[in-house]
């Protein structure tokens, strides 16, 4: 079990909106620590979607986006693509534990 | 381009030891901490263990603490994972992070390079 919880799986057709949650406790997400997010499609590294809650690094198109309030955050992505397929996580740091680093369990988005 | 290598998988014996490698490419390796993640099969990523630029920030997962051992060598731009009294739940791709912070008195933060992995399996 996760300390983030998010969904197991969302999907999609090409162009729609979806959604991604990652709830979370006072003691990490509430607790005021950022949110991150990555893509990992199998055999390929992991990659930094969204960095402090909203922010892109360059080179990841404004679909996607990022938002927090209270002990949850959200992914959003606009205009599914064929290759977004794939799986999401949300990271963030637990109080709890010493400030660890905690990831949610994952989400598999599968574009139909 | 930041490139991260991972090496040093395999498969290896319950209760063995194993030591897994990452060399950092075209950045200043001496500024950022860095990170191991893994992802069991069938599973998401955790976190393993994380090291400051500097060496005097560590912290482990509560699964590996007491028998995994992160160290790094800036010289070298290398970052290690010393993995003693290993499990079958320790099987997995193994994958080094770079932390866009150097991890000190701030802690962690989140990583913006990330390898391809190397796979552990732990099996008699």
């Amino acid at each position: 079990q996760s300390v983030l919880t998010q969904p197991p799986s969302v999907s999609g057709a090409p162009g729609q909106r979806v959604t991604i949650s990652c709830t979370g406790t006072t003691s990490n997400i509430g607790a005021g620590y950022d949110v991150h997010w990555y893509q990992h499609v199998p055999g390929t590294a992991p990659k930094l979607l969204i960095f402090g809650n909203i922010n892109r690094p360059s080179g990841v198109p404004d679909r996607f986006s990022g938002s927090q309030s209270g002990t949850s955050a959200s992914l959003v992505i606009t205009g599914l693509r064929a290759e977004d397929e794939g799986h999401y996580y949300c990271q963030s740091q637990d109080i709890s534990l010493s400030r660890h680093v905690v990831f949610g369990g994952g989400t598999k988005l599968t574009v139909l | 381009e930041v490139q991260l290598v991972e090496s040093g998988g395999g498969l290896v014996q319950p209760g063995r030891s194993l030591t897994l490698s990452c060399e950092g490419f075209a950045f200043a390796f001496d500024d950022h901490a860095m990170h191991w993640v893994r992802q069991r099969p069938g599973e998401g990523l955790q976190w393993v263990s994380g090291i400051s630029w500097n060496s005097k920030s560590i912290g482990y997962a509560d699964s590996v603490r007491g028998r995994f051992i992160v160290s790094r060598d800036n010289a070298k731009k290398s970052l290690y994972l010393q993995m003693n009294n290993l499990r079958p739940e320790d099987t997995a791709f193994y994958y080094c992070a770079r932390d866009d912070t150097g991890g000190g008195s701030g802690g962690w933060y989140y990583f913006d390079s990330w390898g391809l992995g190397t796979l552990v399996t732990v099996s008699s």
